[in-house]
């Protein structure tokens, strides 16, 4: 079946950038997704990408995709303390349901 | 982009009782919905499609006769934990998709079993 894995655990000291990785095997995926969850919260969506398209940038955010390698990334530039959070990559196939990697809990310093 | 409500955001319940969980499409007919759990600490796990105006599509290992998935208009799907009991305590997110095949979350209802 499907599977998105990522990395659970990410340090990084603030003003530096952030990149989380992320792979999955559904070679029919429409759109990836990556989500933030605060402790205690509900998912934020934070981009996506269709997936015909490499790369898209939102202001401090930047996704890659290796559509050959089946490898989402995820940067976050000048990553602050507020970014702290579990980020979650998702896939969804043409049904529409999205399968959720582990998470890769983001740890900032000051 | 699209706003899915999901209501409550919080409930605690006895065990024994049922509890009804709502989500929503604002702006947007969802001929799809999912329903996820979350267990603590842990990723989100599928626990059926719902599809306005059939039944159901249940994941495997997921008890249909305990969670009631109801979706009776294109804006509109309901879970229902039927006798609930404290194992069943979690995080529950709905999501709604856009004709596009996009995917928006509500933002989770918390489910505390006492």
């Amino acid at each position: 079946g499907e599977d998105v894995e990522q990395s659970l655990f990410l340090s990084v000291r603030e003003g530096d950038s952030s990149v989380i990785n992320c792979t999955y095997t559904d070679s029919s995926s429409t759109y990836l997704y990556w989500y933030k969850q605060e402790p205690g919260a509900g998912l934020q969506l934070l981009t996506y990408i269709f997936s015909n398209m490499d790369m898209k940038q939102d202001q401090r955010l930047t996704v890659l995709l290796n559509k050959k390698d089946k490898h989402l990334s995820l940067r976050i530039a000048d990553t602050q303390t507020g970014d702290s959070a579990i980020y979650f990559c998702a896939e969804s196939g043409n049904t529409g349901k999205l399968i959720f990697g582990q998470g890769t809990t983001l740890q900032v310093k000051p | 982009g699209a706003v899915v409500s999901q209501h409550p955001s919080r409930v605690i319940c006895k065990s024994g009782t049922s509890v009804k969980i709502e989500c929503r499409s604002l702006d947007f007919q969802a001929t799809t919905m999912f329903w996820y759990r979350q267990f603590p600490k842990k990723s989100l796990m599928l626990m059926a499609t719902s599809n306005e105006g059939s039944k159901a599509t249940y994941e495997q290992g997921v008890e249909k006769d305990k969670f009631l998935i109801n979706h009776a208009s294109l804006t509109l799907s309901t879970l229902t934990v039927t006798s609930a009991h404290p194992e069943d305590s979690s995080f529950y997110i709905c999501s709604a998709l856009t004709q596009g095949l996009e995917a928006f979350f509500g933002q989770g209802t918390r489910l505390t079993v006492v």
